[in-house]
């Protein structure tokens, strides 16, 4: 099973809200967490389960989907928000990540 | 809190051998598996494998099986990646991280800080 995400990239600005996309190559239900990777740290688990905030999240960030189309949504973008997301299948193995969007500052 | 801690960064020359290692502190070290992940420099992250700790029962994702060797000493809290014969193209950071297999969400919700493993002659 493949995971694609899209934008590769996107620019916005502080306080917008953005919305980028994964997409499975076949039906995974609700098996999907979003990660956040900024340079220097290790990733950060987000989303679980498709639609769940991780424990301590902001709730500016959300997820939605099921089968094969994911969203992830971040409300109102803050400069700490800036980074590479990924997406990763969470059902059966391989655990493939998507290739990532990258969120930059416009 | 919770803790995954590496080892260190490694320089290596192609060819030599190498075994990084991961110690988890905080929690219940055999009831979580320890997930492995590398991400080539200006790459993204590529899902190496898992270990369960409790049985070391193993799952290499297909670009790693038969190049690296995942194990785990429980009684220590450490788990390990390894290699026999290092290549330029192992160049990466490598992370661990702990995943609850058994969680309804199969959270992979913690993470060691990274170990840069360079390899260059």
């Amino acid at each position: 099973i493949q995971m694609t995400q899209s934008p590769s990239s996107l620019s916005a600005s502080v306080g917008d809200s953005v919305t980028m996309s994964c997409r499975a190559s076949q039906s995974i239900g609700d098996n999907l967490s979003w990660y956040q990777h900024r340079p220097g740290e290790p990733p950060k688990l987000l989303i679980y389960s498709a639609s769940n905030l991780h424990t301590g999240v902001p709730s500016r960030f959300s997820g939605s989907g099921s089968g094969t189309d994911f969203t992830l949504t971040i409300s109102s973008l803050q400069p700490v928000d800036f980074a590479t997301y990924y997406c990763q299948r969470t059902y059966s193995t391989p655990r493939t990540f998507g290739q990532g969007t990258k969120v930059e500052i416009k | 809190e919770v803790q995954l801690v590496q080892s260190g960064a490694e320089v290596k020359q192609p060819g030599e051998s190498l075994r990084i290692s991961c110690q988890g502190s905080q929690y219940n070290f055999i009831n979580y598996f320890i997930t492995w992940v590398r991400q080539v420099p200006g790459k993204g992250l590529e899902w190496m494998g898992w270990i369960d700790p409790s049985d070391s029962y193993i799952n290499y994702g297909p670009s790693f099986q038969g190049h690296v060797t995942l194990s785990v000493d429980k009684s220590i809290s450490t788990a390990y990646l390894q290699w026999s014969s290092l290549k330029a193209s192992d160049t990466a950071i490598y992370y661990c991280a702990r995943t609850n297999y058994y969680d309804s969400g199969k959270r992979t919700d913690y993470w060691g800080q990274g170990t840069l493993v360079t390899v260059s002659s």
